[in-house]
This record gives structure tokens, sequence and C-alpha cells, in this order.
């Protein structure tokens, strides 16, 4: 059984451009949460999809936005990078969000610089 | 507001000395308290979670618990490669982690 894999490990942009991150859910994992985290912070709740749709998203601006795919796979795309969007970027899968006790398994995280 | 206060913000332990991680929150409808274990650069390692108060978990050389107001993670004779740092998180009506900014342990040989 494979965990939560993202790529790529790291990643450099310059203000303005767009960016793309991928992340494979662990297997038999539906659910899949995108977090943010800043140097030094803890995880800050992006967004989360649940057979391909959107269900519950955090303070985040729309340039932020994500896709689930029909093997629970997920991107996250950012548009029109600023420099406090660098960050190490957590994908989480968990095993169905209607769970009332569910554990939430990260991948090792897509350090964005931006520049 | 939902509000997750972790403390200290650092710690720096000999090996062997044993101490505890404090997490208090503030939560309408707790579904849940996560502990997680982040070395640096690296995704959080899921520890354990604890659902109603008097619960306790343990694992290794770590053992988790849980009250109304707060949660703790005692540390029994750490060892050096128990450095990391510990982030608590509580899981509300939503289905979403909200996160404390952790407690960085430094363990001494």
């Amino acid at each position: 059984e494979t965990g939560v894999t993202q790529s790529p490990t790291h990643l450099i942009k310059t203000r303005g451009q767009q960016v793309t991150l991928r992340c494979s859910s662990q297997s038999g994992h539906n659910t899949v949460s995108w977090y943010q985290q800043a140097l030094g912070q803890g995880p800050q709740f992006i967004f989360q999809y649940y057979r391909e749709e959107e269900n519950g998203r955090g303070n985040f601006p729309p340039r932020f936005s994500g896709l689930q795919f029909p093997n629970y796979s997920s991107e996250l795309n950012v548009n029109a990078l600023e420099l406090d969007d660098s960050a190490l970027y957590l994908c989480a899968s968990s095993l169905d969000r209607r769970a009332a006790y569910n554990e939430q398994f990260f991948g090792p995280g897509t350090r964005l610089t931006v520049l | 507001e939902d509000q997750v206060t972790q403390s200290p913000e650092a710690l720096r332990l000999q090996e062997g000395e044993s101490s505890s991680l404090n997490c208090s929150y503030t939560v309408s409808g707790l579904r849940g308290l996560f502990w997680y274990r982040q070395d640096p650069g690296k995704g959080p390692e899921f520890l354990f979670t604890l659902y109603s108060a008097g619960e306790e978990k343990e694992k290794e050389r770590l053992k988790a618990t849980l009250t109304k107001k707060e949660s703790f993670l005692h540390i029994t004779a750490p060892k050096p490669e128990d450095s990391a740092t510990y982030l608590c998180a509580v899981k509300t009506g939503a289905n979403n982690l909200f996160f404390g900014t952790g407690t960085r342990l430094t363990v001494i040989p």
C-alpha cells in the first residue's frame, strides 16, 4: 500500500506566474485536502475535495483552485503568484469525508518559492 | 472563533529527561484532536487521534491525553531521534483540521 505522494518536490516561480501541484492519495482514500504551511507556522486549510467536488474551503482567494480526478488524485492550481505564496504545500488524504472519525495522512509536500 | 494554542513554542531536553507538551483549544463541537510529528521540510506524520475527554493513547515513548479544554503529549525518557516539531490539530463541524503552531522539541544526547 503506497502512501500519499506529491510532485514536484521543489518549485521556483516568479511573481504573476501560475503553478500546478499534484497529489496522489493513499490507496482506498477518496477525500483529499490541501494545506499551506508558511515557515514556522502550522498548516492552514485551503480546501478539500471529495468525489471530484470541492467540499469545504478555507480563507484563501479564488486564485487558489483545485481539481480531483476519478482516481481520487488531485491538483492545486495557483494563479497570479505573489511573494507570500512561498510555502510548503501539503496534501492529505483520508478514508471518507463522511466518516465521523477518520485521520488525514499527509504527503511529503511541495516547497514553492516565489521570487 | 476556533483557536488552538500550543506551548511551549520550543523545548530543549536532555536525553532521558521526561516532559509534556500542551495543546489548549477553544472550539465549537470538537470531533477529534490529532497529534502529528513533523521533521524539517517534510509532511506531518500522524501520531494519535483522541475523541473524548479522559481518553489516552500510547505509542512507544509518547502518551497523549485529552480533557475538555486541553491535550497533553507526554514524552517519557526521550531520545535524540524524538527531536521534531509536534503539531496539534482539531477537527470541528467542518472536515478540515485546524492546527496550532507547534512545539519544536530538541533532545540533546
